[in-house]
C-alpha cells in the first residue's frame, strides 16, 4: 500500500496570509508514461462531503479559486492557499490514485489565527 | 450533473451484515471508465478508501477489509451496493459514495450515510 502521510497535522493561519500543506507518499505516483502524477486534493468542511480542488498534482478543478495551488512531483507535494480567506477554513486531504488501494492522507486542519 | 445518494440503515448491531446501496444519476455504467468507490470517515477522524466498481465490473478493495466486503453493481438500477459482514462498533462511520473515472480522482460525492454500531 502506497502511504500518504501529511505535514502538518493543523495549521492556524491569518486571514490574508499564506496556508501550506504538505504530502508525501510512501511510494512515487508519478506514471513515467505520461509523467503525470497521481496525486488529488480535496477541501472538507463540516458536515459536508469532501470537495475535489486539485488533480494531477496541480490542475485546479473548475470553479476552484485560483488561490489555491498544488506543486510538487514524485513523492512530495504541497497545497498552497496564496492568501486565506474565512470560508477557507476546513480539513484538506491529499489522495493518491496511482494505484489501489486509493489511499488518503490523515488530513490537514486548517484554522483561523 | 452527477449526483450520487447512499442509503442504508443507520444503526446495526454488532455481528451483524451492513447493506448500503449508492443510487446515482448523470452517468452510466454502460462508459467505459466509470467506476464507484466507496469511502468512510469515523466521527472526527479521516477518510478511508474501502472499495471502488468499475463499468467491466472489475474490483478492488481495501486489503484490510477484503475479507468482510462485497461490491456489486445493478446497471439497470443505476446502484451500487457495499456489503460488510460482521460489524463492529469501529465500523460506525459516514459513508460516502463517489464517482470516478478511470484511472483519476474521485470527482463527484454523495451527502454520505452516518451508521452506528451498537447494541
Amino acid at each position: 500500500d502506497i502511504v500518504m502521510t501529511q505535514s502538518p497535522d493543523s495549521l492556524a493561519v491569518s486571514l490574508g496570509e499564506r496556508a501550506t500543506i504538505n504530502c508525501k507518499s510512501s511510494q512515487g505516483v508519478l506514471y513515467s508514461s505520461n509523467s503525470k502524477n497521481y496525486l488529488a486534493w480535496y477541501q472538507q468542511k463540516p458536515g459536508q462531503p469532501p470537495k475535489l480542488l486539485i488533480y494531477w498534482a496541480f490542475t485546479r478543478e473548475s470553479g476552484v479559486p485560483d488561490r489555491f495551488s498544488g506543486s510538487g512531483s514524485g513523492t512530495d507535494f504541497t497545497l498552497t492557499i496564496s492568501s486565506l480567506q474565512a470560508e477557507d477554513v476546513a480539513v484538506y486531504y491529499c489522495q493518491q490514485y496511482y494505484s489501489s488501494p486509493y489511499t488518503f492522507g490523515q488530513g490537514t486542519k486548517l484554522e483561523l489565527k | 450533473q452527477i449526483t450520487l445518494k447512499e442509503s442504508g440503515p443507520t444503526l446495526v448491531k454488532p455481528t451483524q451484515t451492513l447493506t448500503l446501496t449508492c443510487t446515482f444519476s448523470g452517468f452510466s455504467f454502460t462508459t467505459t471508465g466509470v467506476g464507484v468507490g466507496w469511502i468512510r470517515q469515523p466521527p472526527g477522524q479521516a477518510l478511508e478508501w474501502l472499495a471502488l466498481i468499475f463499468w467491466d465490473d472489475d474490483k478492488r478493495y481495501s486489503p484490510s477489509l477484503q475479507s468482510r466486503l462485497t461490491i456489486t453493481k445493478d446497471s439497470s438500477k443505476n446502484q451500487v451496493v457495499l456489503t460488510m459482514t460482521n460489524v463492529d462498533p469501529v465500523d460506525t462511520a459516514t459513508y460516502y459514495c463517489a464517482h470516478r473515472l478511470q484511472p483519476r480522482w474521485f470527482d463527484s460525492w454523495g451527502q454520505g450515510i452516518l451508521v452506528t454500531v451498537s447494541s
